[in-house]
């Protein structure tokens, strides 16, 4: 089955930092474009990073600097360092797979849980 | 602030027929595709439309997508209470280098 699993989330203090996993199966990671996307509780979706199946990375201008994503064959998961952690990062994180014949999201992992407070 | 725009709410009773709208502009909408999805609170977001008007295996035609210039719509018709959901609309935005979501709008079935 194809699917992806994040986690990693949980309670860090402000300034703090977390690495969050997203583990895929059923597919290479490293065949696709996977993305990062947030949504703090009671708001919409938003993108925070990606990484393309050429290894070119993208960031969303609120996050450069702080957080580094990266993939690992052997793991076959994606990651995404956090730094510098603030109160406005606490939201679900999803991982997303882009389908190349589609441009756009088709695979969504359940999401986890980041909450940033001291 | 989203740079797509789409209206926080629609609503209409089961059966009918709506819309919903997704504006941008030239350097995302206007030479990208759009996708939408649909997310029950709580859950994850799933694909409804990609590449602005095509439909994964096992979406409904009821479901359909359009773009015109720097918008796009989703319609969706004969409602069913199964629809109520928030509906997001995404676009790469060239000038950026990234993702763009709409802010959503949650569809109430009365």
């Amino acid at each position: 089955e194809v699917q992806l699993v994040e986690s990693g989330g949980g309670l860090v203090q402000p300034g703090g930092s977390l690495r969050l996993s997203c583990a895929a199966s059923g597919f290479t990671v490293s065949g696709y474009d996977i993305h990062w996307v947030r949504q703090a509780t009671g708001k919409g979706l938003e993108w925070v990073s990606g990484i393309g199946r050429g290894g070119d990375k993208y960031y969303v201008d609120s996050v450069k600097g702080r957080f580094t994503v990266s993939r690992e064959k052997a793991t076959n998961s994606l990651y995404l360092q956090m730094n510098s952690l603030r109160a406005d990062d606490t939201a679900v994180y999803f991982c997303a797979r882009v389908n190349p014949g589609m441009s756009a999201f088709d695979i969504w992992g359940q999401g986890t849980v980041l909450t940033v407070s001291s | 602030q989203s740079v797509l725009t789409q209206p926080p709410s629609v609503s209409a009773a089961p059966g009918q027929k709506v819309t919903i709208s997704c504006s941008g502009s030239s350097s995302n909408i206007g030479n990208n595709y759009v996708s939408w999805y649909q997310q029950v609170p709580g859950t994850a977001p799933k694909l409804l439309i990609y590449e602005n008007n095509k439909g994964p295996s096992g979406i409904p035609d009821r479901f359909s997508g359009s773009k015109s210039g720097t918008s796009a719509t989703l319609s969706i018709s004969g409602l069913q209470t199964g629809d109520e959901a928030d509906y997001y609309c995404g676009a790469w935005d060239s000038s950026l280098s990234s993702m763009l979501f709409g802010a959503g709008t949650k569809l109430t079935i009365l």
